[in-house]
């Protein structure tokens, strides 16, 4: 069936970065945008950036410009969300969400299929 | 960018119809379509609504979404106790190239 499936759960100190997968199966990988979204504990999703992977092209939100690298690496379905210069409040379960886009009379943009997310703690 | 309001709590017992509403601006609800997210205890997010109004298949039609202008409601009809979660409307934003979250709702079924 259709799905993403992300690594495990990892500890970081402050100051490092961190590197989470996202492996695709049961559709074809370079047709979806893969958007990144992160949530803190007790807060609402946060959106990151997204990825086109079949041309690699990219767009990041704002406040993770320059910190935020989105990759692929299509030839093994898997999407890549690299956050460096973690901080504390960079502590978060990190989704990636498979991303339905047409236009009809309207523009559709939606996260059909979310992987079940990846807990990223930064501490010292 | 602004971020979507809702109300950080609704209630309501079995059968009831509960509505979450989704304040937004011109720049994301105002034009774009909303979308709306189901949230169990920890799961992810799951689609619940797309393109203001749409269920994606497997959603129950106790379900739906409508826009107008700025603002998106969601309704729940006939709520049951698995409906108890957290909701959030989101929304295409225009400048951040990106999708915003509302602030989320909190349903619980008493």
């Amino acid at each position: 069936q259709v799905q993403l499936v992300q690594s495990g759960a990892e500890v970081r100190k402050p100051g490092a970065s961190v590197k989470v997968s996202c492996k695709a199966s049961g559709y074809s990988f370079t047709a979806y945008d893969i958007n990144w979204v992160r949530q803190a504990t007790g807060e609402g999703p946060e959106w990151l950036g997204w990825m086109n992977p079949n041309s690699g092209h990219t767009n990041y939100a704002e406040r993770f410009q320059g910190r935020l690298t989105l990759t692929r690496n299509a030839s093994i379905s898997t999407a890549y969300m690299e956050l460096s210069g973690l901080r504390s409040d960079d502590t978060a379960v990190y989704f990636c969400a498979r991303t339905v886009e047409k236009v009809t009379t309207v523009y559709y943009h939606y996260f059909d299929i979310w992987g079940k997310g990846t807990a990223v703690t930064v501490s010292s | 960018q602004s971020v979507p309001t809702q109300p950080p709590s609704a209630s309501g017992t079995p059968g009831q119809r509960v509505s979450i509403s989704c304040s937004g601006s011109s720049s994301n609800i105002g034009s774009n379509t909303v979308n709306w997210y189901q949230q169990l205890p920890g799961t992810a997010p799951k689609l619940l609504i797309y393109g203001n109004n749409q269920r994606p298949s497997g959603v129950p039609d106790r379900f739906s979404g409508s826009k107008s202008g700025t603002s998106a409601s969601l309704a729940i009809t006939g709520l049951q106790s698995e409906d108890e979660a957290d909701y959030y409307c989101a929304s295409w934003t225009v400048g951040l190239n990106g999708q915003v979250f509302g602030t989320g709702t909190k349903v619980t079924v008493l």
